[in-house]
């Protein structure tokens, strides 16, 4: 089955405590980002890879960090997490010209 | 800067009345246009996709279409059930670094009455 899996689904952490959201999947897929979802502000893209080893900033990439060494993986790193990054996380990938698809979103909660 | 603007924000109707959602974009230079469905606390759900070569598309109950050149699409559901009450999110690929971004708009949360 296609599918995009994010891991951890729910976390609570405290303030400056580095924490890694885990993306994985299994389509083969060249493209893969990050999003965040915030009421009121919609979904907003964090990071973007085109490829393995190729990443750039999306529209709020401050306060993260992604890496892309193998095709099916992005994780993305929070190496010192504040309340403001507390939102709902989803992971994405595609191919060009064709349907995204998503995970299942990661809530976070910084204390 | 592509924007995404989707109208009404929010939508209750009485089962089986059939209904439109509204999607606009500032700029026509898009690849594609997807219509997602959101349930509460969980992932999108990819509806429809529509090329930007393309009019319309259908699946089921669903038909979306698409007018590039006005920055329009329209997301038609007919016979609403109270399943399909959700928030519906139209999103565009637009070109980003040699590559394509999705860009959403705020979506529309539709509630279907029994």
């Amino acid at each position: 089955e296609a599918q995009v899996t994010q891991n951890p689904r729910y976390l609570i952490t405290v303030t400056g405590k580095k924490l890694t959201v885990t993306c994985s999947q299994n389509m083969n897929h060249e493209y893969m980002s990050w999003y965040r979802q915030d009421p009121g502000l919609g979904l907003r893209q964090i990071y973007y890879s085109m490829n393995v080893e190729v990443t750039d900033k999306g529209d709020v990439p401050e306060g993260y960090k992604v890496s892309r060494k193998e095709k099916r993986n992005f994780p993305l790193i929070l190496e010192s997490p504040s309340p403001n990054q507390t939102s709902l996380y989803f992971c994405a990938s595609k191919s060009d010209g064709e349907t995204a698809f998503f995970g299942q979103g990661t809530r976070l909660t910084v204390v | 800067k592509q924007e995404v603007t989707q109208i009404p924000a929010a939508l209750s109707v009485p089962e089986g009345e059939n209904l439109v959602l509204n999607c606009s974009f500032t700029d026509s230079a898009i690849y594609n246009l997807q219509w997602f469905r959101q349930d509460p606390g969980k992932g999108l759900t990819s509806l429809l996709l529509i090329q930007s070569s393309q009019r319309e598309q259908t699946s089921g109950r669903l038909n979306a279409s698409l007018d590039k050149s006005s920055g329009r699409s329209t997301l038609y559901i007919a016979a609403s059930q109270p399943g399909d009450s959700a928030t519906y999110l139209c999103a565009v690929t637009s070109s980003q670094g040699g590559s394509e971004k999705l860009v959403f708009g705020k979506g529309t949360k539709l509630t279907v009455n029994p």
